[in-house]
């Protein structure tokens, strides 16, 4: 099984569309969980952490429920500029342990 | 934010050379860097952990004679690919801890894309 797994998308959806990502994570003893931006042929960038209580961060919430070991994340409203690969993040050991991402296409 | 260089940020060589990259914090120290690498469609993978005066901590099936890395410094962090081969094309980034804020966020350098004809 995959440390980390995400929905495969890729999503399409027009602007002010509001899109789900769904993202599970095998270890128990993961600490801490973020959720990054990667933009094609770039770094990725940290788009929010996440917290037990949900958070939420202007058009972003997040999720966590680590009985079931699971993350979301929401936008609401896309925006052209949100297409991008989404990576759910746990942090274990010391270490950031990527998911393989889901892509958002944000069309006009 | 912090800011993470690399160099170069691209790179073609030939088969059977050596291809260093640097990995710098521009400003502050980081006394644990992170080498990471991507193949095209999939994700980041971690290949080594490199603390600053000791060795790098290699993860599995990682060859620690074919990546050699080097962190002399607070500031600085080099990956060498040694003997290059097409396989070894990817990108490659490297991240730094900035333990200045609220939390030890990694800082991510902008990668290297390495082509290896």
């Amino acid at each position: 099984r995959k440390e980390v797994e995400q929905d495969p998308g890729p999503f399409n959806v027009p602007e002010g569309a509001t899109v789900a990502f769904n993202c599970t994570y095998s270890n128990s003893a993961s600490q801490s969980f973020f959720w990054y931006r990667q933009d094609c042929r770039k770094e990725p960038k940290l788009l929010m952490s996440v917290y037990s209580s949900g958070n939420e961060d202007g058009r972003f919430t997040a999720q966590l429920n680590r009985a079931s070991q699971y993350i979301s994340l929401l936008i609401r409203d896309s925006k052209l500029s949100d297409s991008a690969t989404y990576l759910c993040v746990p942090y274990q050991g010391g270490k950031l342990i990527f998911g393989q991402g889901t892509e958002l296409s944000v069309k006009p | 934010g912090a800011v993470v260089s690399q160099h170069p940020s691209w790179v073609i060589c030939k088969s059977g050379t050596s291809v260093k990259i640097e990995c710098r914090s521009l400003d502050f120290q980081a006394t644990t860097m992170f080498w990471y690498r991507q193949f095209p469609k999939q994700s980041l993978m971690l290949m080594a952990t490199s603390n600053e005066g000791s060795k790098a901590t290699y993860e599995q099936g990682v060859e620690k004679d074919k990546f050699l890395i080097n962190h002399a410094s607070l500031t600085l962090s080099t990956l060498t690919v040694t003997s290059a081969h097409p396989e070894d094309s990817s990108f490659y980034i490297c991240s730094a801890i900035s333990t200045s804020g609220p939390y030890n966020e990694q800082f991510f350098g902008p990668g290297t894309r390495l082509t290896v004809l």
